[in-house]
């Protein structure tokens, strides 16, 4: 039981590049979600989706696209990277009660 | 949205000692209240929750405590330990699902 994962681990993109940050579940979760972390901040929620094929913005979507053809991955996808999306990037998914946090991708934007 | 504030942002103690940090929330339909430990360069990791029905809950040295009325909960540590060293945020959510972060309280435990 792998739990959360996520990958890459570390991401250097140049600007104007896109990317699909991967995550994925094998606890049979429903709801997933990302977020993202920068220096001094908590987590802001990106996207969420509360089962396959059923998406939604959270507080920062802007830039960023989701969508979730199955239980089991989550991933989310830079159209046109820009620097201020420079952070670490953590998947959650929920099962009953807790949410269980994947390792994170720290993507750096030149 | 919910507007959520942690207090200390900081806090320095001495192994032993106990340690509250507080978290006010704004939106009163709020009703899970988790507190989440992060080590440098490491996931955060759930160390306890509580329900709106609940009041108080507890886990060895680790308890929340909730004041739905004032809009608070906060999280108390007794007999700090080295390793309690870390960020803590609160994330109080009105699902369970969508969690709203705050800022978070960096805890420094000194031998």
């Amino acid at each position: 039981n792998a739990g959360v994962t996520q990958t890459p681990k570390f991401q250097v993109l140049k600007t104007g590049q896109s990317m699909t940050l991967q995550c994925a579940q094998d606890m049979n979760h429903e709801y997933m979600s990302w977020y993202r972390q920068d220096p001094g901040m908590g987590l802001r929620l990106i996207h969420y989706s509360v089962g396959a094929g059923i998406t939604d913005q959270g507080e920062v979507p802007n830039g960023y696209n989701v969508s979730r053809s199955t239980t089991e991955d989550f991933p989310l996808r830079l159209l046109s990277a820009a620097p201020s999306q420079t952070s670490v990037y953590f998947c959650a998914s929920r099962g009953t009660d807790t949410q269980y946090f994947g390792p994170g991708t720290r993507l750096t934007v030149l | 949205g919910e507007n959520v504030e942690q207090h200390p942002s900081t806090l320095s103690v001495q192994e032993g000692d106990s340690a509250v940090i507080k978290c006010t929330y704004s939106d009163s339909a709020s009703n899970y209240f988790p507190w989440y430990k992060q080590e440098l360069g490491k996931r955060p990791q759930l160390i306890i929750d509580i329900r709106s029905n609940v009041g108080e809950k507890k886990d060895q040295r680790i308890a929340v405590t909730l004041n739905k009325t004032a809009k608070h909960f906060s999280l108390h540590i007794t007999e700090t330990q080295p390793e309690d060293s870390a960020v803590y945020f609160c994330a109080p959510s009105t699902s369970g699902y969508a969690l709203n972060f705050g800022k978070g309280t960096s805890l420094l435990v000194t031998p």
